[in-house]
């Protein structure tokens, strides 16, 4: 079993609707990530949290520690808003703070 | 401020050949990643430097591949000789500090094709 799980592990959905991916993590962490990664591009770092909740522009990252779930929200979305949305968090402990994946969630906005 | 660069962005090699990747962290950044992502997974690290000291390399397949940061600013990774498994893009990452608690920065990859 993966120690981050994604889900869906893909979505399409319509222009201007509200968007929800999950994660779910089985180990202790200092922080988790939500990361995109665009067709041939690179990774960009959206998120990093911690605790709560983070917002900005239409994007909406939220972490429940107890639960060791996070979910990310996308708010009126649009077809550029189509990526890979990955999932990763950081081990607690010391030593490497390397990042852990999930496999991604390859989302489509069709206009 | 510049971003992270990697070098080169395409590779294709035959089984068995050598090959070296490039990367050039953020100015001011102690710790450099390097990630393996094969197509349809989420990247995978194999090796992690801060300043020029290896943090940890648990899953870096020390058969094949070989990875150095001599000067802890850029850093090249070795795979000799290649296997077809090896086929996948090379990420590197950079954080100021330890990616504990502080954002990574990712390069946009060299994609290795092995046939």
């Amino acid at each position: 079993k993966n120690e981050v799980e994604q889900s869906p592990q893909n979505l399409t959905a319509q222009e201007g609707e509200f968007i929800t991916i999950n994660c779910s993590y089985s180990v202790g962490i200092s922080a988790l990530h939500w990361l995109q990664q665009h067709p041939g591009g690179g990774i960009v770092s959206l998120f990093m949290l911690s605790s709560g909740k983070k917002k900005h522009g239409r994007l909406i990252a939220t972490i429940n520690i107890q639960e060791k779930h996070s979910s990310l929200h996308i708010t009126a979305s649009h077809p550029r808003d189509s990526a890979v949305y990955i999932c990763a968090v950081t081990l607690s402990g010391g030593g490497a703070d390397g990042l852990t994946f999930g496999k991604g969630t390859h989302l489509i906005i069709q206009p | 401020e510049a971003g992270v660069a990697q070098s080169p962005r395409y590779k294709i090699i035959e089984k068995r050949q050598s090959v070296a990747f490039w990367c050039n962290p953020i100015s001011g950044h102690a710790t450099l990643y390097w990630y393996q992502q094969i197509l349809g997974q989420g990247p995978k690290l194999l090796i992690q430097f801060q300043n020029n000291g290896v943090v940890d390399d648990s899953q870096l397949p020390k058969d094949r591949f070989s990875a150095e940061r001599l000067k802890g600013v850029d850093s090249t990774l070795k795979i000799q000789p290649a296997k077809l498994e090896d086929s996948a893009v090379y990420l590197c990452a950079s954080s100021f500090l330890s990616g504990r608690n502080d954002e990574q920065f990712f390069g946009p990859g060299t994609r290795l094709t092995v046939l």
